[in-house]
């Protein structure tokens, strides 16, 4: 069964620290890769896809790197939008999944 | 500006239905494959279906396939879920977004509608 994690499940950091958050796949995807932001109360919003491009409007702060099994997700300077949850989502894999989130919070 | 607005969601019992509808608008929608994404109070996301640019190709996930129907009215620029025998675990807020292709389909999904709030319960 093909499976992806995400870790830490928490991370709590201050403004303006850098946020590395990892997402592993149990099978090659290849970049087939993807990461959400979904702060509380409101629709997620696609950030990076095929594991390095940013999405139309996102701010150069996120970036993304990996392939194969294992991603991150860094946020070089964390601004105070930028607490929220964040998912990773594989579409290599029939059907595509997510990861059960990292939650990113003040500390 | 895109947009998707969600109705339809509400309070059932289990082998109730409902019938989800999302309003497009800000885009070509008869170019895009459009789907369903749950989400269950507190929990993470699931996909749920699927259907391309004309209508004619759907896709489920096994948890709901032979109960829900997934359809599109593209001279409304609407999409639909149809959702029949529905059970507790159901429950869920259900996003309507768009594929990010407008030529074929991705699987990435962006924008996302807020959702509506689906409960199962009796």
């Amino acid at each position: 069964e093909f499976v992806l994690t995400q870790s830490p499940a928490t991370l709590s950091l201050s403004p303006g620290d850098r946020a590395t958050l990892s997402c592993r796949a149990s099978q090659s995807l290849s970049n087939y890769l993807a990461w959400y932001q979904q702060k509380p109360g409101q629709a997620p919003r696609l950030l990076i896809y095929d594991a390095s491009n940013r999405a139309t409007g996102i701010p150069a702060r996120f970036s993304g790197s990996g392939s194969g099994t294992d991603f991150t997700l860094t946020i070089s300077s964390l601004e105070p939008e930028d607490f929220a949850v964040y998912y990773c989502q594989q579409r290599s894999n029939w059907p595509p999944t997510f990861g059960p989130g990292t939650k990113v919070d003040i500390k | 500006e895109v947009q998707l607005v969600e109705s339809g969601g509400g309070f059932v019992q289990p082998g109730g239905s409902l019938r989800l509808s999302c309003a497009a608008s800000g885009f070509t929608f008869n170019s895009h494959w459009m789907h369903w994404v749950r989400q269950a109070p507190g929990k993470g996301l699931v996909w749920v279906s699927r259907i391309n640019s004309d209508g004619s190709s759907t896709s489920y996930a096994d948890s709901v396939k032979g109960r829900f129907t997934i359809s599109r009215d593209n001279a409304k620029n609407t999409l639909f879920l149809q959702m029949n025998s529905l059970r507790a675990e159901d429950t869920a807020v259900y996003h309507c977004t768009r594929d990010t292709s407008s030529s074929w389909v991705n699987n990435w999904f962006d924008p996302w509608g807020q959702g509506t709030l689906v409960t199962v319960s009796s």
